[in-house]
């Protein structure tokens, strides 16, 4: 089976960095995904890995080690705005997609 | 309209009731998604349209019914469901092309809830 796994909460104040891991089982793996999700609003994409390495999309950058299973989300510069849930997914054949169960981020003033 | 969007927002019906979820996107893509959110549960893939063909269905009961009359339009018909059915029901499109297809775009949601 597939199965993700994330922290279910995680704190920070304004302006700092903050990293939010993804240990992920899974056969037939494409790459990982990151979504975020603000209350009451739709899951918007943030990034993908398919390949090892550091993947920087301004102040989010993600990370994948293949032979760990392990992804990160890394959070730079901290806003009040970056308050939301934040999920990993993974890809795998076809268009098949398995998410993690999210780790709600609170950014403190 | 842009986008993914879904109709209606917001949903009561009783177990007995027939209502059906309606889904339309506009960015010319070829895969469309049914996806539930549940609280405290990971978003859980229903089913999974590839060129109007359902190349998925995740152990879904039957009383959820997927239709998928052309790549821009995806409904999901309910009947008999169960309180246990109550939660934000997603649709999702992405490129879909038979290769490795990662960014998904989803709707708003229809927050469903059987009395």
């Amino acid at each position: 089976g597939q199965s993700l796994e994330q922290p279910s909460e995680v704190t920070a104040v304004e302006g700092a960095i903050v990293q939010i891991n993804c240990t992920y089982q899974t056969s037939g793996f494409y790459g990982l995904s990151w979504y975020q999700q603000h209350d009451g609003g739709a899951p918007t994409f943030l990034s993908y890995n398919a390949l090892d390495g550091l993947e920087e999309t301004g102040r989010f950058s993600s990370f994948l080690s293949r032979s760990d299973s392990y992804g990160y989300l890394l959070l730079q510069e901290l806003q009040m705005k970056d308050s939301a849930s934040y999920f990993c997914a993974v890809s795998y054949y076809g268009q098949n997609f398995v998410f993690g169960p999210g780790t709600r981020l609170s950014v403190l003033p | 309209e842009t986008g993914v969007t879904q109709t209606p927002r917001h949903l009561v019906m009783g177990m007995t009731n027939k209502k059906s979820l309606k889904c339309e996107q506009h960015l010319g893509h070829n895969a469309m998604y049914w996806y539930k959110q549940s609280a405290k549960k990971p978003l859980e893939l229903m089913f999974v349209y590839n060129f109007k063909e359902q190349t998925e269905n995740n152990s879904v009961p039957s009383r959820f019914s997927p239709e998928c009359p052309n790549s821009s339009h995806l409904f999901l018909h309910l009947h008999t469901l169960q309180p246990e059915d109550s939660a934000l029901y997603l649709c999702a499109s992405s490129q879909g092309a038979g290769g490795e297809d990662y960014e998904q775009f989803f709707g708003p949601g229809t927050r469903l809830t059987v009395l």
